[in-house]
C-alpha cells in the first residue's frame, strides 16, 4: 500500500530558529499534498493544501510567510517553521494522495517543541 | 468551506458493548469519507474508507456507513475491548480533506 514518509519524527529547537519538515510520498506519486497541525486535545486542523508545481494555498489564519511549504516534485513537500517560538510548539502531520477519490495517506508526523 | 462535526466528544463504556459514533458534515459533494483511530501522542491509524457511490464498508468489528446526501456517517463498533480507547476521527475529502475533532473512546474493563 501507499507509504508516506514524514521527518524527523520530533525535534527540538530554539526560539528564533527555523525548522524545516519533510514529508515524501515512497511508493506513489503524490499530486497533492497537506499539512495539519494539532494542539493537544484538539483534532488536526488544515494548515495548507499543496499541489505539485504551485504555490501552496494556506488556511485563513496561518502566515504563509511563517510556514513555508515547497513542493518540488511529486514525491517530496516540506514545511518550513521560520523563527520558530514556543506558541509553534504542536504536532504536525502531512497527507499526500494522488487523487482525493483514491484517498490519502498520513505520515506518522512531527512533534516540534519550541524552547 | 466543509465543516464536520463529530458527536459524541467523549464516551465511556463498559467492555463488550455495540457502540456507535456519529459524523456530519456541511457540504454533500465530497469524493470520500475516512475513519481514523488516534492513539494518546500518536499519529493516524487509517481505519475504513468509504467512497462518495458507497454506502458501508466493514472491517472485522467495524462498521461504516455513509449518507452522503444528508451528510452523516456513522462508524459502529461491535463488542467494544480495552484496545479500542482512543480518539476516533473522521475525515472528508472533498477539494480538501477536513477533519472533525473526533470523539475520545474509554472502554473500561
Amino acid at each position: 500500500g501507499a507509504v508516506v514518509s514524514q521527518h524527523p519524527s520530533r525535534v527540538i529547537c530554539k526560539s528564533g530558529t527555523s525548522v524545516k519538515i519533510e514529508c515524501r510520498s515512497l511508493d506513489f506519486q503524490a499530486t497533492t499534498m497537506f499539512w495539519y497541525r494539532q494542539f493537544p486535545k484538539q483534532s488536526l486542523m488544515l494548515m495548507a493544501t499543496s499541489n505539485e508545481g504551485s504555490k501552496a494555498t494556506y488556511e485563513q489564519g496561518v502566515e504563509k510567510d511563517k510556514f513555508l511549504i515547497n513542493h518540488a516534485s511529486l514525491t517530496l513537500s516540506t514545511l518550513t517553521v521560520t523563527s520558530a517560538h514556543p506558541e509553534d510548539s504542536s504536532f504536525y502531520i502531512c497527507s499526500a494522495g494522488s487523487g482525493a477519490s483514491d484517498g490519502y495517506t498520513f505520515g506518522s508526523g512531527t512533534r516540534l517543541t519550541v524552547v | 468551506k466543509q465543516e464536520v462535526t463529530q458527536i459524541p466528544a467523549a464516551l465511556s463504556v463498559p467492555e463488550g458493548e455495540n457502540l456507535v459514533l456519529n459524523c456530519s458534515f456541511t457540504d454533500s459533494a465530497i469524493y470520500n469519507l475516512q475513519w481514523f483511530r488516534q492513539d494518546p501522542g500518536k499519529g493516524l491509524t487509517s481505519l475504513l474508507l468509504i467512497q462518495s457511490s458507497q454506502r458501508e464498508q466493514t472491517s472485522g468489528r467495524l462498521n461504516a456507513s455513509l449518507d452522503k446526501s444528508s451528510g452523516r456517517s456513522t462508524l459502529y463498533i461491535a463488542a467494544s475491548q480495552p484496545g479500542d480507547s482512543a480518539t476516533y476521527l473522521c475525515a472528508v475529502s472533498g477539494n480538501d480533506m477536513r477533519f472533525g475533532a473526533g470523539t475520545r473512546l474509554t472502554v473500561k474493563p
